[in-house]
C-alpha cells in the first residue's frame, strides 16, 4: 500500500505572510496533483505535476515537484483570508496506475 | 454542462438498510471514482472506473459495490450499511485519473 504524508497538518499564519506545504512518498509518482477544498464543497483541482523537477505557479501559488519525483511543496506568498481552506495533495504511483490517493490535508487559516 | 452531480445530498439510513448514491457527469469523461471523507481527514478511494463496463477496487472497497454501464453513470451502493459508513460521499470524474472534477457530495449518516 503506497502512502502519501503531508505536512503540516494545521497552519495558523498572519495575513501578508509567506508558508510551504510539504507532500512526500517514499516511492516515485507517476504524477501528483494539489487540490483545494473549502467547507461543505468538493475539492478542486489546483495543478497536475508529472516531470521531476518541475516548477507551476498559480497567481501567488507555487508548485514544485522533487527532482527524485518522491516529494511535492506549495508554496504560497504573501498569504491572504481567501486561501484558506483544506489543502491535499495526491498521487499516482507506477505500481497502482490509475488510482489516485490523498494525502491527509492541511488546513490552512490565514487571520487578517 | 451540470458537470458531476450526486443525489442525493444528504442521506440518513438504518444500520443494515441498503441504498445507492446516485453520480453523473455530462463532460464525456472515461474516468469517475468514488470517495470517502471523515471529519477533519482527507480523501480514501473506494471505487474507481477508466471505462464503462470496467471497474476495481480501491483501498477500502469492502462493503460497497459499483457498476459502470455506461459512461455518464457511476453510482455506489452500500450493502447492508454501518454505522462506520457514516461520512461525505465524493464522486469524481476525469478524461483522466490525474484532472479530476469533484461532485458536490453526499453526506451520509447511519444510526
Amino acid at each position: 500500500t503506497q502512502l502519501l504524508e503531508q505536512s503540516p497538518q494545521f497552519l495558523s499564519i498572519q495575513e501578508g505572510e509567506n508558508l510551504t506545504v510539504y507532500c512526500n512518498s517514499s516511492s516515485v509518482f507517476s504524477s501528483l496533483q494539489w487540490y483545494r477544498q473549502e467547507p461543505g464543497e468538493g475539492p478542486v483541482l489546483l495543478v497536475t505535476v508529472v516531470t521531476g523537477g518541475e516548477v507551476k505557479k498559480l497567481k501567488r501559488l507555487t508548485f514544485q515537484f522533487g527532482d527524485a519525483r518522491k516529494d511535492s511543496s506549495l508554496h504560497i506568498t504573501a498569504a491572504q483570508p481567501g486561501d484558506t481552506g483544506l489543502y491535499l495533495c495526491a498521487g499516482e504511483w507506477y505500481s497502482s496506475a490509475s488510482k489516485i490517493i490523498f494525502g491527509s490535508g492541511t488546513r490552512l487559516s490565514i487571520r487578517p | 454542462n451540470a458537470g458531476v452531480t450526486q443525489t442525493p445530498k444528504f442521506q440518513v439510513l438504518k444500520t443494515g438498510q441498503s441504498m445507492t448514491l446516485q453520480c453523473a457527469q455530462d463532460m464525456n469523461h472515461e474516468y469517475m471514482s468514488w470517495y470517502r471523507q471523515d471529519p477533519g481527514m482527507g480523501l480514501r478511494l473506494i471505487h474507481y472506473s477508466v471505462g464503462a463496463g470496467i471497474t476495481d477496487q480501491g483501498e477500502v472497497p469492502n462493503g460497497y459495490n459499483v457498476s459502470r454501464s455506461t459512461t455518464e453513470d457511476f453510482p455506489l451502493r452500500l450493502l447492508s450499511a454501518a454505522p462506520s459508513q457514516t461520512s461525505v460521499y465524493f464522486c469524481a470524474s476525469g478524461f483522466a485519473e490525474e484532472t479530476q472534477y469533484f461532485g458536490p457530495g453526499t453526506r451520509l449518516l447511519v444510526l
